[in-house]
């Protein structure tokens, strides 16, 4: 089984407007994180944004929030007023207990003016 | 510090040879990774070292590749008797995990090989 699904290959989004991309995971480990990634057309790997599975509140960076469901095992990055430079390829992520971080297969975002 | 740095940034080969790409983490980052991302695909885990011990390798990865990080600092990755599909970006990440930190990676630009 996939540990981690992005199900979304490609997004459009209007300039300004607020995008949800999705990610669901899979682990039987009680403490785990969850990342997402930025990478530009440029190539590197921008880390965005973090959240712990024992953290209550959704976490927030900016225009980037985490929105965490455990029950449903899924951990959506909000992108709020969409910019130009916001189109990259995003990557979501998951650190077990063992260390070692999982990837998604990416979710294309562009952002049309 | 500038960050994680990988060298070199391209190789071309030829089937056949050997290559060995080398990753600078973070100085003071105590794990280092390796991935390899091919074109539209999210990073594929290769093997982790915690300082110089090697914790976990990939049992997709054949045993043509191999990696050390001989004093817990630098690490190299080497592919042996290198083949087409080993033509990918390398990427090399350091992260240091512990209390209140929340130990994302920092990757490297990735070094790009190209097997002919």
């Amino acid at each position: 089984a996939q540990k981690i699904t992005q199900t979304q290959p490609g997004m459009f989004v209007q300039e300004k407007e607020a995008v949800t991309l999705d990610c669901t995971y899979d682990t039987s480990d009680q403490s785990y994180g969850l990342f997402w990634y930025k990478q530009p057309s440029s190539g590197e790997m921008i880390f965005l944004i973090y959240q712990g599975s024992y953290d209550e509140q959704n976490a927030t960076e900016g225009r980037y929030s985490l929105n965490f469901q455990k029950a449903r095992k899924s951990a959506n990055l909000v992108i709020s007023a969409s910019q130009l430079g916001d189109s990259a390829m995003y990557f979501c992520a998951m650190r077990e207990t063992g260390n070692q971080f999982y990837f998604g297969t990416g979710t294309s975002l562009t952002v049309i003016p | 510090d500038t960050g994680v740095s990988q060298d070199p940034r391209h190789k071309i080969t030829k089937r056949g040879q050997n290559v060995t790409f080398r990753c600078d983490p973070i100085s003071e980052h105590n794990r280092l990774y390796w991935y390899r991302q091919t074109l539209g695909q999210g990073p594929e885990f290769l093997t982790y070292f915690q300082n110089e011990a090697q914790l976990e390798k990939s049992r997709l990865l054949s045993d043509r590749f191999s990696a050390e990080r001989p004093k817990g600092s630098f690490s190299t990755l080497e592919i042996q008797r290198t083949e087409q599909g080993d033509s990918a970006m390398y990427l090399c990440a350091s992260s240091l995990l512990g209390t209140g930190n929340t130990g994302e990676l920092f990757f490297g630009e990735g070094s790009r090989l190209t097997v002919l």
